[in-house]
């Protein structure tokens, strides 16, 4: 079976930083691209990052480029999301997803969230 | 970069048949994601490839796309179908790698 499991969410001040890491397992991890995707109160899906299977070639939405830092250990099966200067609008739940193997392909599984809150 | 609209909410009596779209540009041209979201759990992809249904997901969930609209149609609409449901392409000709749609409601009245 399939789980994604994420941590490292909590309540962050304006301009601090926040590590995210998702444990999985039940797949070959490495085989798989990785995805982070967020979801604000009342709001919908939004993409955040992803990461090809080696690490090497990692996306972001506009709203996260430069501030958030996509990272991935195939020995351990992690996926990271480092979040630096954060903002009262990047409070969110934030999921780890599983991808296909590639471009075009679905977001297969994810995980049940942890949430961000960015507040004074 | 690209943009995907649906409708805010759809209602359907339970048994009816509960058709939401999903426009964006030449969409035709891309394969539609949908997703499954209820409130307090994890989403569920329910259609790939724009028809392709993945194991487990019942029969009556069917995509199509065609134009500028990808429609997901639940037939037979039972309680349990109550939902989010979003739509999802990736759009390679920029960096924003994936897009979805805003969302829909779907009420079972």
């Amino acid at each position: 079976e399939v789980q994604l499991v994420e941590s490292g969410g909590g309540l962050v001040q304006p301009g601090g930083s926040l590590r995210l890491s998702c444990a999985a397992s039940g797949f070959t991890f490495s085989s798989y691209w990785m995805h982070w995707v967020r979801q604000a109160p009342g709001k919908g899906l939004v993409w955040v990052s992803r990461s090809n299977k080696e690490g090497s070639d990692t996306t972001y939405a506009d709203s996260v480029k430069g501030r958030f830092t996509i990272s991935r250990d195939n020995a351990k099966s992690t996926v990271q999301l480092q979040m630096h200067s954060l903002r009262a609008e990047d409070t969110a739940v934030y999921y780890c997803v599983r991808g296909g193997d590639g471009y075009n392909s679905p977001l297969l599984n994810w995980g049940q969230g942890t949430l961000v809150t960015v507040s004074s | 970069s690209y943009v995907l609209t649906q409708p805010p909410s759809v209602s359907v009596a339970p048994g009816k048949t509960a058709r939401i779209t999903c426009g964006g540009d030449s969409l035709e041209s891309k394969s539609v994601y949908w997703y499954q979201h209820k409130p307090g759990q994890a989403p569920v992809l329910v259609i790939s490839y724009d028809t392709d249904r993945p194991s487990g997901i019942p029969e009556r969930f069917s995509g199509s796309n065609s134009g500028n609209t990808a429609t997901l149609t639940i037939s037979r609409v039972e309680a349990g179908d109550e939902a989010d449901y979003y739509c999802k392409v990736w759009d390679v000709t920029s960096d924003h790698d994936v897009v979805f749609g805003g969302g829909t409601k779907l009420t079972v009245l």
